[in-house]
């Protein structure tokens, strides 16, 4: 069984920019959540989606929007690229919604802003 | 409000030595909790998880971890490590998303 894949794996961008990251989720899974790693803040929770719908979001500014298609495939963007959007972008993908759910994440996507 | 603490951003250890991760959290509702590793430019790999049940769950790689209620903990430990568990490993308590603690880096010594 695949796993959640995640692309592009790499991605330099200039400030003012903006960015569209893609992540495929294990075949069934209608769960996809995305996660923003720095050195300095960890990991923190951008927005999850759920049969296309937004069920959850994070306490980041507008700049991050997200979606989901009817595949469950997802994709994020950011606009507007900062130098502090520099980050590593996790997608993690389940089955289902819940609190005991176990999420699958992919390799991530790591973004440089310049 | 959940939220997770890991004492301790690095630990190493000789090889062949105890490996103990701590965890502590804070959850309004009794917590789910999970222990994931993160392998260098890679993503989080699930090791083990609490639910409900017994206290003392068993995960991957002869990795455990005891939910202790009455200490708020979910420490993660392994009797004999070896040197493929280098690696960054964070404890995170679920409540419709993942509540990650800043994360503990192992390092193993040969």
């Amino acid at each position: 069984k695949a796993g959640v894949t995640q692309t592009p794996r790499y991605l330099i961008k200039t400030r003012g920019q903006q960015v569209t990251l893609s992540c495929s989720p294990i075949s069934g899974h209608r769960s996809v959540s995305w996660y923003q790693q720095t050195p300095g803040q960890g990991l923190q929770f951008l927005f999850e989606y759920f049969s296309e719908t937004q069920r959850n979001k994070g306490n980041f500014p507008g700049r991050f929007s997200g979606r989901q298609f009817s595949n469950s495939r997802s994709e994020m963007n950011v606009s507007t690229l900062e130098l502090g959007d520099s980050a590593l972008y996790l997608c993690a993908s389940s089955y289902q919604t819940g609190r005991d759910t176990e999420a699958f994440f992919g390799q991530g996507t790591r973004l440089t802003v310049v | 409000a959940q939220s997770v603490t890991q004492l301790g951003s690095h630990v190493s250890v000789s090889e062949g030595a105890l490996v103990l991760l701590r965890c502590n959290y804070s959850s309004s509702v009794p917590p789910y909790l999970f222990w994931y590793v993160q392998y260098p430019n890679q993503g989080l790999q699930l090791l083990l998880k609490y639910t409900t049940g017994a206290t003392l769950v068993k995960g991957i790689n002869g990795f455990e971890a005891e939910f202790k209620k009455s200490e708020t903990s979910f420490h993660l430990t392994k009797p004999s490590a070896h040197m493929s568990d280098a690696a960054e490993y964070f404890c995170a308590v679920s409540e419709r998303k993942f509540y990650f603690g800043t994360g503990t880096s192992l390092t193993v010594i040969p």
